[in-house]
């Protein structure tokens, strides 16, 4: 079975910290993906990862950065946290190429105070 | 970007009637369109996909339809049972991303 692990369920954090959310797949996929989920609006693609090293912004990058500096390994960055990034923060990873199923790990639910 | 609009926001039926929901999609170059249903407190899983050189594929309880031509997919349940009870989400994929709909949360009433 795929797996995609986040590795922090549940955080809280202040007003203009640094926030690392760590994404760990173990399927060798080319592709990595963050989205956030907010309830009536679905989940909005942050960033999208196609090999390491490599990343494309996706509709809601700013406030956001990301690091791939080993294949399976995806990692989102708040630089710094504000209240409006409170969300569920969804990784996700799928095969390269056009028509792969995409994975998803159980999600981080983010809160900032 | 792609923009994918999906109806209705809340469903709710009784149980063994049928449930669909429907999705309408912008970027002619989608050619894979994934459902997921996503229980609470968990990540979205994969329930059944089709391809754009497919209008129609079933799994068991589960269909899903296509049509390229008008750009719009729905998805079928047949014989609901309280466990159907979650929020589903359509996608469509363009150049490796996916585009998700904005959900619809499925009730199903014993």
């Amino acid at each position: 079975d795929v797996k995609v692990t986040q590795s922090s369920r549940y955080l809280v954090k202040r007003t203009g910290e640094k926030v690392f959310l760590e994404c760990v797949q173990d399927m060798d996929h080319e592709n990595m993906f963050w989205y956030r989920q907010d309830p009536g609006l679905g989940l909005r693609l942050i960033y999208f990862s196609y090999d390491v090293k490599m990343k494309e912004k996706g509709d809601i990058p700013e406030g956001y950065s990301v690091s791939r500096e080993k294949k399976e390994r995806f990692s989102l960055i708040l630089e710094s946290a504000s209240t409006n990034q409170t969300s569920m923060y969804l990784c996700a990873s799928s095969y390269g190429g056009a028509g792969n199923t995409i994975y998803f790990g159980e999600g981080s639910w983010l809160t900032v105070v | 970007g792609e923009n994918v609009e999906q109806h209705p926001s809340t469903l709710s039926v009784q149980e063994g009637d049928s449930a669909v929901i429907k999705c309408t999609y912008s970027d002619s170059a989608s050619n894979y369109f994934p459902w997921y249903k996503q229980e609470l407190g968990k990540g979205p899983q994969l329930i059944i996909d089709i391809r754009s050189n497919v209008g129609e594929k079933k799994d068991q309880r589960i269909a899903v339809t296509l049509n390229k031509t008008a750009k719009h997919f729905s998805l079928h349940i047949t014989e609901t049972q309280p466990e159907d009870s979650a929020v589903y989400f359509c996608a469509a994929e363009v150049f490796n991303k996916f585009y998700f709909g904005s959900g619809t949360k499925l009730n199903v009433k014993p």
